[in-house]
């Protein structure tokens, strides 16, 4: 059975920093590119970072573009999301999807997600 | 970036009745759009990808059509179950990826 599981979410002040985790199970998870969704509360998803199934290739939405870095460890099967310079509107609930083979991004599970909000 | 249109923003049906869903590329996404449906608390879930396949273990009652720039998700006769949020997403031309803002199907 395919999962994935998010971790790491948490209450952090303005410019802190969390990182996110995200464990695969249930799929080769080195053959599969893999991303990061975001939902703020009550609002609609909007896509964080995608990275290609070797890591060599990682992209971000503008938002978060220079604060945020995903990367994955294919021997833990896990996937991460570094969040620098956090700011109140980054407060959300964080998805962690499942994509295609490679780099094809066909978001077909996803986790729980894993709440972040950033206040003082 | 690709911007996705859907409307209406919400549709009230009863159960049994037919939905139909719309959502409008700003520019062509070829066939790469999906659909998903969101419950209250709970993840979303792919339904439709590549404009018209069905995801694994979705019923027969959802289909999706259409190419370019519009595209359509019908589910031809609602279940209780079925009242939720659905977002189409695109992933031809990325990034970044794209979602629209998504229709609220309640029931009437």
């Amino acid at each position: 059975e395919v999962q994935v599981v998010e971790s790491g979410g948490g209450l952090v002040q303005p410019g802190g920093s969390l990182r996110l985790s995200c464990a695969a199970s249930g799929f080769t998870f080195s053959n599969y590119g893999m991303a990061w969704v975001r939902q703020a509360p009550g609002k609609g998803l909007e896509w964080v970072s995608a990275v290609f199934n070797s890591d060599d290739s990682t992209h971000y939405a503008d938002s978060v573009k220079g604060r945020f870095t995903i990367s994955r460890d294919n021997s833990m099967h896990t996937l991460y999301l570094q969040m620098n310079s956090l700011r109140a509107e980054d407060t959300a609930l964080y998805y962690c999807a499942k994509g295609g083979i490679g780099a094809d991004m066909i978001f077909d599970y996803w986790g729980q997600g894993t709440l972040v909000t950033v206040s003082s | 970036e690709i911007v996705l249109t859907q409307s209406p923003a919400t549709l009230s049906l009863s159960p049994g009745e037919r939905a139909t869903l719309s959502c409008r590329a700003s520019q062509s996404v070829n066939n790469y759009l999906a659909w998903f449906q969101q419950k209250p608390g709970q993840a979303p879930r792919l339904l439709i990808y590549d404009a018209s396949n069905r995801a694994t273990g979705i019923p027969a009652r959802f289909s999706g059509s259409g190419s370019g720039t519009d595209f359509t998700l019908t589910i031809s006769s609602l279940e209780p179950e079925d009242f939720a949020v659905y977002y189409c997403q695109q992933r031809y031309m990325w990034p970044p990826i794209t979602f629209g803002q998504g229709t609220r199907l309640e029931i009437k």
